[in-house]
Order: structure tokens, then C-alpha cells, then sequence
């Protein structure tokens, strides 16, 4: 099946610094991609939708200048979680769709941040 | 807002046991309910991806039906394994393309 690899796994950082996840789909290419964030005890909600060449699109709620997306290639997309603060730490995860968007997404096992 | 439950949240068996979950959307709008199967420090894995009513899926023990009248999904597992422990999330699609998901089903198969 498809894998989509996610990097760095944990990372601490200490408030007021960036901290940049990437996500790679490692055997297929992928012009979407989804960023999710799962706070402790509730369900994984989606952040932004990355689009290959082009801006990403945000959910309700979310800043985009504090989660800088982007997508330069076929296989990457990154998200950048800048001037982290404490209430920024939490699990991020990203997937690739397969097919078609409805179809399976394939996920990366996800990156733990914590904000010091 | 778009709501999507599942229960239980957790669930501890007996090797050898058949337990089911219950992932409850809403009816309207429906395009397709996912289920994955996610593992502790692992990437969820897809198990299935129902998109008409009345359908059922099975893979090895695990089988899955779907209600989208009544906005409900049941999944089932026969003769639970160790091997089963993990966390079991569904996720909804709408017309809005978007996975929307339930907290998960934590579960635990003892030896």
C-alpha cells in the first residue's frame, strides 16, 4: 500500500521558536494532501488542506500565518508552526488521498510537539 | 457543526471474545464513512471505505455494516486477538469532502 512518511516524530522547542513538520508521500504522488491536529482525549480535526502549486486552504479557526503551509513538490508538503507557544503543543498528523478525495487517505504516523 | 460519535470509547475483552463499536453520523449529505484501524507510535491504517447503505465489508475477522438512513455504522470483530489492541476510528464524508472523524474506540484484547 501507499506510505506517506512524517518528520520529525516528537519535537520540543521552546516557546517563541518555529518548528516546521514535513510530510512525504513516498511511493505515489500526492497534489493534496491534509494537516490534522488531535488535542489529548478528542477526536483528530482537520487544519488545512495543502494543494500542490497553490495556496493551502484553512479550516475555520485556524491561522494561517501561524501554520505556514506549503506544497513545492508532487511528494512534499510541510507545515510550519510558527512563534510556537505552550497552547501550539498537541499532535499533528498529516494524509494523502488515494484515488479520488473520498477514497482512503494514506497517514503519516504523526509528529508529538511540545511547546516549553 | 457536523457530529460524529463513536462508543464506546474504550473497551477491554478476553482474548477469544467478538465485541462490535458504533460510529454515529449524520444522515444527511452522506458521501462515505471510513474506518481505520490506528496503532500506537504507527500510521492509521485503512480498513474500510463503505459508501452505500446496507453495505457490508469484511476483512478476516473484521467486518463492518452501514446505515446511512439512520446515520449509524457498526464494526465487528470475531474471536478478538491481541494482535486486535488498538484504536478504532471512523471518519464521515459529506458533500464538503472532508474527513470529519469520532474520538476513536480504544480497545484492549487481554491473553
Amino acid at each position: 500500500g501507499a506510505v506517506v512518511s512524517q518528520h520529525p516524530s516528537r519535537v520540543i522547542c521552546k516557546s517563541g521558536t518555529s518548528v516546521k513538520i514535513e510530510c512525504r508521500s513516498l511511493d505515489f504522488q500526492a497534489t493534496t494532501m491534509f494537516w490534522y491536529r488531535q488535542f489529548p482525549k478528542q477526536s483528530l480535526m482537520l487544519m488545512a488542506t495543502s494543494n500542490e502549486g497553490s495556496k493551502a486552504t484553512y479550516e475555520q479557526g485556524v491561522e494561517k500565518d501561524k501554520f505556514l503551509i506549503n506544497h513545492a513538490s508532487l511528494t512534499l508538503s510541510t507545515l510550519t508552526v510558527t512563534s510556537a507557544h505552550p497552547e501550539d503543543s498537541s499532535f499533528y498528523i498529516c494524509s494523502a488521498p488515494g484515488r479520488g478525495w473520498a477514497d482512503t487517505q494514506y497517514f503519516g504516523p504523526g509528529t508529538r510537539l511540545t511547546v516549553l | 457543526i457536523l457530529n460524529v460519535e463513536q462508543s464506546p470509547q474504550s473497551l477491554h475483552v478476553q482474548e477469544g471474545d467478538s465485541t462490535n463499536f458504533t460510529c454515529s453520523f449524520p444522515s444527511s449529505n452522506f458521501y462515505a464513512l471510513h474506518w481505520y484501524r490506528w496503532e500506537t507510535a504507527k500510521s492509521p491504517e485503512a480498513l474500510f471505505v463503505m459508501t452505500l447503505n446496507g453495505d457490508e465489508k469484511k476483512k478476516g475477522r473484521i467486518s463492518a455494516t452501514l446505515n446511512t438512513k439512520e446515520g449509524y455504522s457498526y464494526l465487528y470483530i470475531k474471536g478478538s486477538q491481541p494482535e486486535d489492541s488498538a484504536t478504532y476510528l471512523c471518519a464521515f464524508i459529506g458533500n464538503t469532502g472532508k474527513l470529519i472523524f469520532g474520538q476513536g474506540t480504544t480497545l484492549q484484547v487481554k491473553p
